[in-house]
């Protein structure tokens, strides 16, 4: 079955960056962009952008452009979301999404979500 | 940017009882609608694509309807599994947005 496992929690201070993994498996890793999406305690969903595992393009939200680096690394069918900058309202868990088989801009599965406390 | 609105912002029913969410957008998304059930301490799950699609393995008592700006989530007879936040989501325009949410409780 289509599985996406993140890396742990992070802690970081004010201004450092802060590296999210997610794994893929079950499928062609290839086949389907992968988006991040984050959700602030007690809060809603924030998209930040989608990469293309294919050819490693990507888009990012506006809000995010500047600060935000997506990557992959199809050996071993890993996604990455580099946030660097960091400050307090980063504070959020951090979800990895597949885009769904039905259409694009759909997100199915999700990954477990990666905590990232930003705290001095 | 699409801003999506959902109401009520919390639901308390009984269990059996039909729920009724909506969503509504700023501007027109057609049928580029999706909703995601987010269960306490989970990871949001997608229920309803295309704004009346159900996703693989969604029970038949949800169901979605509307296009354009309107849009509706039905739950035909809530269930104590069925405690959970409710999220809508366009994909008509970049960024992609989420609404606010709706929190169905049981009473």
């Amino acid at each position: 079955q289509v599985q996406l496992v993140q890396s742990g929690a992070e802690v970081k201070k004010p201004g450092a960056s802060v590296k999210v993994s997610c794994e893929a498996s079950g499928y062609t890793f290839t086949d389907f962009y992968m988006h991040w999406v984050r959700q602030a305690p007690g809060q809603g969903l924030e998209w930040m952008g989608r990469i293309n595992p294919n050819n490693g393009g990507t888009n990012y939200a506006q809000k995010f452009q500047g600060r935000v680096t997506m990557t992959r690394d199809t050996s071993i069918s890993t996604a990455y979301m580099e946030l660097s900058g960091l400050r307090s309202d980063d504070t959020a868990v951090y979800y990895c999404a597949r885009k769904s088989s039905y259409s694009d801009n759909w997100f199915d599965p999700w990954g477990q979500g990666t905590l990232v406390t930003v705290s001095s | 940017e699409i801003v999506l609105t959902q109401s009520p912002a919390t639901l308390s029913l009984s269990p059996g009882e039909r729920a009724t969410l909506s969503c509504r957008a700023s501007q027109s998304v057609s049928s580029y609608l999706a909703w995601y059930q987010q269960k306490p301490g989970q990871a949001p799950r997608l229920l309803i694509y295309d704004a009346s699609n159900r996703a693989t393995g969604i029970p038949a008592s949800f169901s979605g309807s509307g296009s354009g700006t309107d849009f509706t989530l039905t739950i035909t007879s809530l269930e104590p599994e069925d405690v959970a936040v409710y999220y809508c989501q366009q994909r008509r325009n970049w960024p992609l947005t989420f609404g606010g949410g709706t929190k169905v409780e049981i009473k």
